[in-house]
């Protein structure tokens, strides 16, 4: 079963740079989300999507965009790499909203010099 | 601020002893979960708890929501090598269907 999966694993970039980082689920569901890990902060919520073709803010949205052009994927961008982006991005999907198990990807660990 | 306070951020302990991490908050949760992340893979859902007071077992581990449902604690019985990992907990507000993290409890524990 692949759930849900995150392409690349690993990115170096450098500062002014811009990336996509890919996720892709095959659960059918209708949640998607972009997070961003980092030492002791949790994961905090860059954007997410209710379905295919809509997309909304989270907590930390600056600096990045997202498209949910098929129902089954998530792309997340940088369009401008700054050094304070330097993170591991999980991408999770869901059924529902709320209460609902969130179900994750295995992380991108991206670095920006 | 972290509007979930996880606590402790680091407890290393002998196989074989119990431990208790807590999970606190100011506001009220309509749910509150609990994952477990190991090092390279994205977080594993635990368990879910909705109701004030709730306690719920998953073999050596038990999960407690407290009855004002702004807070939770996670209890392991005779800790095993297998447990060692991260340990999140999330929780839903009740004015919104947003789900926050806590930074969570590096947990390891020694053969």
């Amino acid at each position: 079963n692949a759930g849900v999966t995150q392409t690349p694993k690993f990115r170096v970039l450098k500062t002014g740079q811009s990336m996509t980082l890919l996720c892709a689920q095959d659960m059918n569901h209708e949640y998607m989300y972009w997070y961003r890990q980092d030492p002791g902060m949790g994961l905090r919520l860059i954007h997410y999507s209710v379905g295919e073709g809509t997309t909304a803010k989270g907590e930390v949205p600056d600096g990045y965009n997202v498209s949910r052009l098929k129902k089954q994927n998530f792309l997340l961008g940088l369009e401008s790499a700054a050094p304070s982006q330097t993170s591991v991005y999980f991408c999770a999907s869901s059924r529902f909203r709320g209460w609902e198990p969130q179900h994750f990807g295995d992380g991108t660990r991206l670095s920006i010099l | 601020t972290q509007l979930l306070e996880q606590s402790p951020q680091f407890l290393s302990i002998q196989e074989g002893e119990n431990l208790t991490v807590y999970c606190n908050s100011s506001s009220v949760f309509s749910s509150l979960q609990w994952y477990r992340q190991e090092p390279g893979e994205g977080p594993v859902l635990l368990v879910t708890v909705v109701t004030g007071g709730e306690v719920k077992k998953l073999k050596r581990l038990t999960f407690q929501f407290g009855d004002a449902r702004k807070d939770s604690s996670l209890h392991i019985t005779a800790a095993q090598p297998g447990d060692t990992g991260l340990y999140l907990c999330a929780g839903a507000e009740d004015n919104n269907n947003d789900m926050r993290f806590g930074a969570g409890t590096r947990l390891t524990v020694k053969p």
